[in-house]
This record gives structure tokens, C-alpha cells and sequence, in this order.
């Protein structure tokens, strides 16, 4: 199977949360990162989390990790229409692997 | 934040030409540089390591001496597509670290056309 997995589509409306899950399957990954692409752009980096911490917040972003279960959550409060996007759940093995991404979460909010 | 550039953004080439495609870290020095590939509505694929002063590391199925890959320094990446093809057509993207930090960057990508 994949080694990074996630569901390919969100809907949410304008203002509300939106929760983005991933499962990823090496229990050796440092660091777990969300990264934002809009169409025809590069990633931007929303936020990491390392290994061994349970949650990260930055702002309206929240990350949540269950190591035991390899599943990492983006939780966006307040969700705006310019958060449209997709959104990539990535693990990095080693501390200068590459990352290892899922297909990409297509988030799409509504007015 | 830490910048990194990508250039062209855009290429469209006949069959059978040469297409380079450049990586630059702005503000901080990289030992190792990524390649990915990216197909419409599909996930980021690497396609090799680059390695500054020594070869690059490619990933199984990439050939490498289709994907010509040059790190000649801390800051600079390139990778040349040789006597492209319309399969090659595709979303090339690079990617960066800081040495020895966790954060990796994106390019904001070449959309490459082969005709």
C-alpha cells in the first residue's frame, strides 16, 4: 500500500474548522509537515511537527500526532475561501531524507 | 523565511531539444537539493538527490542520463531534460533544506511542454 495516505477530498463551509487526516506507516520519521499547492504553484510549508511531540498550534493551524496510531491531523479554524487548496501530508525519514507524501487532500470551501 | 527559486516557471520545447531548469537557495546554503515530479492531480514522485560537489542520487526507474543533475554549489541546483519527449511533459519541482535544519522549501515549480 501507499506509504503516506490521506482522503482526497474535503468540503467545508466558509467559517467552519476543517479537519485533514493522514496515516503514514514508518514509525521511524523524524518530522511530519502539511504543505499548502494552489493550482499551478509550488508547496508552500504550513507547518512541521516533530516525532515525538503530540501537538502543534501555529495560529489557526492546529497538528495533531498519534504516533501509536501514525495518524497526523490539520485542523484549520475558521476556515476562509482562500484556503482552497490542496493539502499534502508528508513524513521525512532521517533528519536530511527526502519526504515521502500522500496524494494530497483537495480542501474546498464554501461561501 | 527561507526562499527558495525556480526558473522558468514555464517551458514549452519541440521533441528532441534540451530543457535546463534551475534551483537557487536565496537566503541559505543547501548540501542536498530534491527533485520531484508531479503528474496532473497526483501526488509528488522524487526523482533524485542532489548532492552538492558529488553525483546525485537517483531514484529507481529515473534515468540518469535523461535527467542530467549538476550541484555545483551550496546555492545553486540544476537539472537539464535531455532530448525531451512528450512523456517528459510534466511539473517539475526542487526543494531545499538548510544544512543540518528541518524545514525543507519548495520551488514554486516548472510546468514543462514538450511538443
Amino acid at each position: 500500500g501507499e506509504d503516506v495516505e490521506q482522503s482526497l477530498f474535503l468540503s467545508v463551509r466558509e467559517g467552519d474548522s476543517s479537519v485533514i487526516n493522514c496515516t503514514y506507516t514508518d514509525s521511524s520519521s523524524t518530522y511530519l509537515y502539511w504543505y499548502k499547492q494552489e493550482p499551478g504553484a509550488g508547496l508552500q510549508l504550513l507547518t512541521y511537527i516533530f516525532s515525538n511531540m503530540d501537538m502543534k498550534q501555529d495560529q489557526r493551524l492546529t497538528v495533531l500526532l498519534n504516533k501509536k496510531d501514525k495518524h497526523l491531523s490539520l485542523r484549520i479554524a475558521d476556515t476562509q475561501t482562500g484556503d482552497s487548496a490542496i493539502y499534502f501530508c508528508a513524513e521525512r525519514r532521517g533528519s536530511q531524507g527526502n519526504l515521502i507524501f500522500g496524494k494530497g487532500t483537495k480542501l474546498s470551501v464554501k461561501p | 523565511g527561507a526562499v527558495v527559486s525556480q526558473h522558468p516557471s514555464r517551458v514549452i520545447c519541440k521533441s528532441g531539444t534540451s530543457v535546463k531548469i534551475e534551483c537557487r537557495s536565496l537566503d541559505f546554503q543547501a548540501t542536498t537539493m530534491f527533485w520531484y515530479r508531479q503528474f496532473p492531480k497526483q501526488s509528488l514522485m522524487l526523482m533524485a538527490t542532489s548532492n552538492e560537489g558529488s553525483k546525485a542520487t537517483y531514484e529507481q526507474g529515473v534515468e540518469k542520463d535523461k535527467f542530467l543533475i549538476n550541484h555545483a554549489s551550496l546555492t545553486l541546483s540544476t537539472l537539464t531534460v535531455t532530448s525531451a519527449h512528450p512523456e517528459d511533459s510534466s511539473f517539475y519541482i526542487c526543494s531545499a533544506s538548510p544544512t543540518g535544519g528541518e524545514k525543507l522549501f519548495f520551488g514554486s515549480g516548472t510546468q514543462l511542454s514538450v511538443l
